[in-house]
C-alpha cells in the first residue's frame, strides 16, 4: 500500500467552480500535511500546510484534515485557468516526506 | 519565505561526462535535503536523502556510485551524476527542510527550481 494516494485525474472544472482534490495516507503517526502545486516543467511550490484536524483557509484555498479517517483534501474556490496544474499531496512523519502521484487539474475558461 | 537555490537550471552534456548540481538554502539552515528525479508526465521520485556531515541515504534502485551526493554544509548539498548517459536525462529537483521549524512552519519542505539535464 502506498503511503499517500491521490486520484491522478485528470480533473476538469469550469472557470469559477470549486475544485475538490482528495488524498489519503496510511501512516497514522503522520504529523504534517501539505499541498503543493506543480506547473508543467516547473518544480513544486507549497500552497497550503495543515497540522491539526479541521479546516484551514487561505484565500481561495481551503485545506481539510481528518486524522481519524486519514484523509486530507484541498478545495479551490472560484477556480481560475491559472490554477491548471498538478497538485501534490505530501505527508510527513517528521523524518520522511511522502508524496502522492499528484492530481492533474484543468480549469476550463 | 524559505528560498532554495538550485544551479544549474539547465545543462546539456555529452555521454560519459559528469555533471554536478548544487542545491543551496539561502536564508535558513537545512540539516536534511532531498533529491528527486522526475521524468516527463510522471510523478516525483525520491532518489536520496542528504544529511549534513553523514552519508546520504539512497532509495532502493538508485545507484549510489552513479549519483554522488555531498552535503558538506548546513546550506549546501550537491548531486553529481557520474558518467552520464542519455537515460539519465531528466528533471532533477532538490528540496530542503528548515532546521528552525518555528521560523517557517513545522516540517515545511521547500523546493529548488529544478535542473533539467539532457545527455546527448
Amino acid at each position: 500500500q502506498k503511503e499517500v494516494e491521490q486520484n491522478s485525474g485528470p480533473l476538469s472544472v469550469p472557470e469559477g467552480a470549486i475544485a475538490s482534490l482528495n488524498c489519503t495516507y496510511s501512516d497514522r503517526v503522520s504529523q504534517s500535511f501539505f499541498w503543493y502545486r506543480q506547473y508543467s516543467g516547473k518544480s513544486p511550490e507549497l500552497i497550503m500546510s495543515i497540522y491539526s484536524n479541521g479546516d484551514k483557509e487561505d484565500g481561495r484555498f481551503t485545506a481539510q484534515l481528518n486524522k481519524a479517517s486519514q484523509y486530507v483534501s484541498l478545495l479551490i474556490r472560484d477556480s481560475q485557468p491559472s490554477d491548471s496544474a498538478t497538485y501534490l499531496c505530501a505527508v510527513t512523519t517528521g523524518n520522511q516526506f511522502y508524496f502522492g502521484t499528484g492530481t492533474s487539474l484543468t480549469v476550463i475558461p | 519565505g524559505a528560498v532554495v537555490s538550485q544551479h544549474p537550471s539547465w545543462v546539456i552534456c555529452k555521454s560519459g561526462t559528469s555533471v554536478k548540481i548544487e542545491c543551496r538554502s539561502l536564508d535558513f539552515q537545512a540539516t536534511t535535503m532531498f533529491w528527486y528525479r522526475q521524468f516527463p508526465k510522471q510523478s516525483l521520485m525520491l532518489m536520496a536523502t542528504s544529511n549534513e556531515g553523514s552519508k546520504a541515504t539512497y532509495e532502493q534502485g538508485v545507484e549510489k556510485d552513479k549519483f554522488l551526493i555531498n552535503h558538506a554544509s548546513l546550506t549546501l548539498s550537491t548531486l553529481t551524476v557520474t558518467s552520464a548517459h542519455p537515460e539519465d536525462s531528466s528533471f532533477y529537483i532538490c528540496s530542503a527542510r528548515a532546521d528552525r521549524t518555528p521560523v517557517y512552519g513545522a516540517n515545511v519542505l521547500t523546493f529548488g527550481a529544478g535542473s533539467r539535464l539532457t545527455v546527448l
